[in-house]
């Protein structure tokens, strides 16, 4: 049973491109979770989703960023024209329903905005 | 909202002494669910327990243990005979029965020296 799968693993985007991070959940898991983890930080969460529905994104800045979980295929995190000050590690984590001991975390993506 | 607060940032052990690391924490929910996570130079996430509200009990693993005191809202977590490959930043995390919204403490880095 694979884990949380997200790629890329590195990924180098320069000022004003886009950048599109992908996050295959667990067989089974239908929640699905964003953290930000900024250079010598602590992980911020961003958004939660189930799928197709986006269930809280309090965390996520109000500009350039937007999640989806579509019906079939991966949770996307997009950012729009990134800035230097999007450079982070972006961890995806994934729950089976009301399942505690199910919540997994992916290897993260590192994202360098050049 | 939740809270978690690790005061120190960084500790530096000879390997073989014992290192303790303070989580205190803050939430009004009654049931909320505490972590401690590794994060290796390497970048993952490695999971390395999770405790409920309502145990209290201590908990051993190896040369791990971890020390709930609900009384004083802390989840210290204890490496016995540290070694060096235990250096890496420890997180602590909780999130309440709502199940997913972790909040994540800033970390403290462990650095062991042979």
């Amino acid at each position: 049973n694979a884990g949380v799968m997200q790629n890329p693993r590195h990924l180098v985007r320069r000022r004003g491109q886009e950048a599109r991070l992908r996050c295959s959940p667990m067989k089974g898991h239908s929640h699905v979770y964003w953290y930000r983890q900024l250079p010598e930080e602590g992980l911020k969460f961003m958004v939660y989703l189930q799928k197709e529905n986006i269930i809280d994104e309090s965390g996520m800045p109000k500009e350039r960023f937007s999640a989806e979980f579509p019906k079939e295929g991966p949770s996307i995190l997009r950012i729009q024209q990134v800035v230097r000050g999007d450079s982070a590690a972006y961890f995806c984590a994934s729950s089976p329903v009301g399942d505690p001991d199910g919540y997994t975390f992916g290897s993260g993506t590192r994202l360098t905005v050049v | 909202a939740q809270k978690v607060t690790q005061a120190q940032t960084e500790i530096s052990v000879v390997e073989k002494e014992d290192v303790t690391l303070d989580c205190v924490y803050e939430t009004r929910d009654t049931t909320y669910y505490l972590f401690w996570y590794k994060q290796p130079p390497s970048g993952e996430l490695v999971f390395l327990i999770r405790r409920n509200s309502f145990d209290e009990q201590n908990e051993i693993s190896g040369r791990y243990s971890w020390n709930f005191q609900k009384s004083t809202s802390s989840f210290n977590f204890t490496i016995t005979a540290s070694q060096v490959v235990d250096s890496a930043v420890y997180f602590c995390a909780v999130t309440t029965d709502s199940w997913g919204k972790f909040q994540f403490g800033a970390g403290t880095q462990v650095v062991v020296t042979p």
